[in-house]
C-alpha cells in the first residue's frame, strides 16, 4: 500500500517567518501534487511536480520533487495570514485518476 | 470556465436513510472521482468514473455506489446511512487519466 507521510501535522507561526512542509514515501511516483484547502471548501491545486529534482516556484511558495521521486517539500517564505490553511500532498496510483493523499499539514499564520 | 459544482452543499440525514449527492465536472473533463474527508482518516478515495464506467474503487463497503452520465455528470449514493458516514464528500474532475484533479466545494453530510 502506498503511503504519503506529511510532517509536521500542525504548524503555528508568526507573520514573516519561513517554513517547510515535507511529504515522504517509500514508493516512487510519476508525479506529485500539492493542494491547499480552506475550511468548508475543496482542495485547490497549487502545483504538479513530475521530474526528479524539479523545483517550481509560485510567488512565495517553492516546491521541490526529490531526485528519486519519493519525496517532496513545500517551502513558504515570509508567511502571511492568507497562507493559513490545510496543505496536502497527493500522488497518483496506477493508471487511473485515483489520488492518495497525505494526512495534511495545518498551517496557522498569526498576524 | 466554471469550476466543479456539487449539490447540495449541506445535508442532514438520519441513520438508516439513503442519500444521493451530485457533481458536475468542469466542461471537457471526462474523469470524475469521489473522496470522503474526515478529521480522523483524512481524504480517502471512493471511486472514479471515466466515460460512464467505474475505473477504480476504493476500500469502502458496498453501501457506497456511484454512476456517471453521458454528459460526465456524476452522482454518488450512500444507502443505510451510519453515524460514521458523516463527512465532507468531495468530487474532483480531470481531463483524462491525469492526476491533476480539480475539486468542488464538497457536500457536508451529517448523519444523526
Amino acid at each position: 500500500t502506498q503511503l504519503l507521510e506529511q510532517s509536521p501535522q500542525f504548524l503555528s507561526i508568526q507573520e514573516g517567518e519561513n517554513l517547510t512542509v515535507y511529504c515522504n514515501s517509500s514508493s516512487v511516483f510519476s508525479s506529485l501534487q500539492w493542494y491547499r484547502q480552506e475550511p468548508g471548501e475543496g482542495p485547490v491545486l497549487l502545483v504538479t511536480v513530475v521530474t526528479g529534482g524539479e523545483v517550481k516556484k509560485l510567488k512565495r511558495l517553492t516546491f521541490q520533487f526529490g531526485d528519486a521521486r519519493k519525496d517532496s517539500s513545500l517551502h513558504i517564505t515570509a508567511a502571511q495570514p492568507g497562507d493559513t490553511g490545510l496543505y496536502l500532498c497527493a500522488a497518483g496510483s496506477g493508471n487511473t485518476g485515483k489520488l492518495i493523499f497525505g494526512q495534511g499539514t495545518t498551517l496557522q499564520v498569526k498576524p | 470556465k466554471a469550476g466543479v459544482t456539487q449539490t447540495p452543499r449541506y445535508l442532514i440525514k438520519t441513520r438508516g436513510q439513503q442519500v444521493t449527492l451530485s457533481c458536475s465536472p468542469i466542461s471537457g473533463h471526462r474523469s470524475v472521482s469521489w473522496y470522503q474527508q474526515t478529521p480522523g482518516q483524512g481524504l480517502q478515495f471512493l471511486f472514479e468514473y471515466f466515460s460512464e464506467t467505474q475505473r477504480n474503487k476504493g476500500n469502502f463497503p458496498g453501501r457506497f455506489s456511484g454512476r456517471q452520465f453521458s454528459n460526465s455528470r456524476s452522482e454518488m449514493n450512500v444507502s443505510t446511512l451510519e453515524l460514521g458516514d458523516s463527512a465532507l464528500y468531495l468530487c474532483a474532475s480531470s481531463r483524462a487519466a491525469t492526476y491533476e484533479q480539480y475539486f468542488g466545494p464538497g457536500t457536508r453530510l451529517t448523519v444523526t
